[in-house]
């Protein structure tokens, strides 16, 4: 059974441009959460999804941030003009229902110079 | 909303010593608390789990306790390895109720250094 896949592992972008981050669930798993951990902190929630819809989105910065989980293909979190405070580790995971637990890929690590 | 404080933040032990990690909680609600080991560049993967209709769960070297009433629960770990050296994390969420999700609150993480 593949685990939770996320890519890129690594994002390098300059400020300004757009980060596209993808997630795809593990096999079964319908609900998608997107958790953001900064350098030496805890996980921070962003935003949870089901199949084409937003469920929770109160982590998610109001500006510049979006995220969606379509029909077909992987949940895609997206980030448009970047800064370099958007620096850091972005984890998917997911759960085959509502209730945990939740399992968590290996990341995505964005750097914005 | 929940906050989870989690102590100590760096733990260095002697290989074959037990290892205790606390985390205090400040939801009553909350009913659900995962454990997560984290290494260096992976994500973090769930070790253990406790609800709250249980006050304890073991998992070979790995035990978790729980303490509602005080709102606290720990990770336990015993006859500690290299392999073990890590980051732990502890988190609450609750579980239940038509709005309730998945959705966690994280401690700040403990390093734990097992040296040979």
């Amino acid at each position: 059974n593949a685990g939770v896949m996320q890519n890129p592992r690594h994002l390098v972008r300059r400020r300004g441009q757009e980060a596209r981050l993808r997630c795809s669930p593990m096999k079964g798993h319908s609900h998608v959460y997107w958790y953001r951990q900064l350098p030496e902190e805890g996980l921070k929630f962003m935003v949870y999804l089901q199949k084409e819809n937003i469920i929770d989105e109160s982590g998610m910065p109001k500006e510049r941030f979006s995220a969606e989980f379509p029909k077909e293909g992987p949940s895609i979190l997206r980030i448009q003009q970047v800064v370099r405070g958007d620096s850091a580790a972005y984890f998917c995971a997911s759960s085959p229902n509502r209730a945990p637990p939740l399992h968590f890929g290996n990341g995505t690590r964005l750097t914005v110079t | 909303g929940e906050n989870v404080e989690q102590h100590p933040s760096t733990l260095s032990v002697q290989e074959g010593d037990s290892a205790v990690i606390k985390c205090t909680y400040s939801d009553s609600a909350s009913n659900y608390f995962p454990w997560y080991k984290q290494e260096l560049g992976k994500g973090p993967q769930l070790i253990i789990d406790i609800r709250s209709n249980v006050g304890e769960k073991k998992d070979q070297r790995i035990a978790v306790t729980l303490n509602k009433t005080a709102k606290h629960f720990s990770l336990h770990i015993t006859e500690t390895q290299p392999e073990d050296s890590a980051v732990y994390f502890c988190a609450a969420t609750n579980s239940a109720g038509g709005t309730s999700y998945g959705k966690l609150t994280f401690g700040q993480g403990t390093i734990l250094t097992v040296h040979p």
